[in-house]
């Protein structure tokens, strides 16, 4: 079983909807982070986490929360979603400095 | 704010080839500087990784050494098989100010030929 664990794995939903994505980990890590891919733009951190009471805005944050609900589950949510967050989404966490960040395998999110 | 800046793509190459991915950064501080491989269908994985000027980072026959004289920390491989087709992305860490995540660059997909 892999390590950070994400679901769904791919989703195709309407404007306006509510969606999660989940995000759980075996690793053990107090840090955990969501970033979305997009090509030509690489990885754009939207939000992170270094404990369960800590919650941080990335670069990206907009149009989108986060809820940290254990120490192994961290959730995405579009509140209303948008064509533009059509993207690849990973969820990643990491050891007490940040350098090694262990991925999930992604989630892909269409927003028609 | 700190950038990492890395060649275009797509890059081509014929199997047993001399690599060379191009990756430069603006950083305050003294940032740790890494690469990142995604393979097909993956999540990134670390390939390697320096944390101070003039270490060389290694892995899997690549190499890259951190040159903070020209702020750059190129991506080498002597021959590439075709197992190494995949997306390479450059990353920084800047600790300093608190500033304790990753910055990417936007990746670099490298195809190698038979």
């Amino acid at each position: 079983d892999a390590d950070v664990t994400q679901t769904p794995r791919n989703r195709i939903t309407k404007t306006g909807k509510r969606i999660m994505l989940e995000c759980s980990q075996t690793k053990g890590h107090d840090r955990m982070y969501w970033y979305r891919q997009d090509p030509g733009l690489g990885l754009r951190l939207i939000y992170y986490s270094f404990d369960v009471k800590d919650i941080n805005k990335g670069e990206i944050s907009d149009g989108y929360s986060v809820s940290r609900q254990a120490q192994a589950k961290f959730s995405l949510s579009l509140e209303s979603a948008i064509p533009n967050q059509t993207a690849l989404y990973f969820c990643a966490t990491s050891d007490l400095f940040v350098g090694e960040l262990f991925f999930g395998e992604g989630s892909r999110l269409t927003v028609l | 704010g700190d950038s990492v800046t890395q060649m275009e793509g797509p890059v081509t190459l014929s199997e047993e080839a001399f690599l060379t991915i191009n990756c430069t950064y603006t950083a305050t501080g003294y940032p740790s500087l890494f690469w990142y491989v995604q393979y097909p269908g993956e999540g990134l994985q670390l390939l390697l990784k320096a944390t101070k000027a003039d270490d060389k980072g290694s892995n899997k026959g690549f190499e890259a050494t951190y040159r903070k004289e020209t702020t750059s920390f190129h991506l080498e491989k002597g021959s590439v098989q075709v197992s190494d087709s995949a997306v390479y992305f450059c990353a920084l860490s800047a600790p300093a100010f608190g500033n304790e995540k990753l910055t990417f660059g936007t990746g670099t997909r490298l195809t190698i030929i038979p």
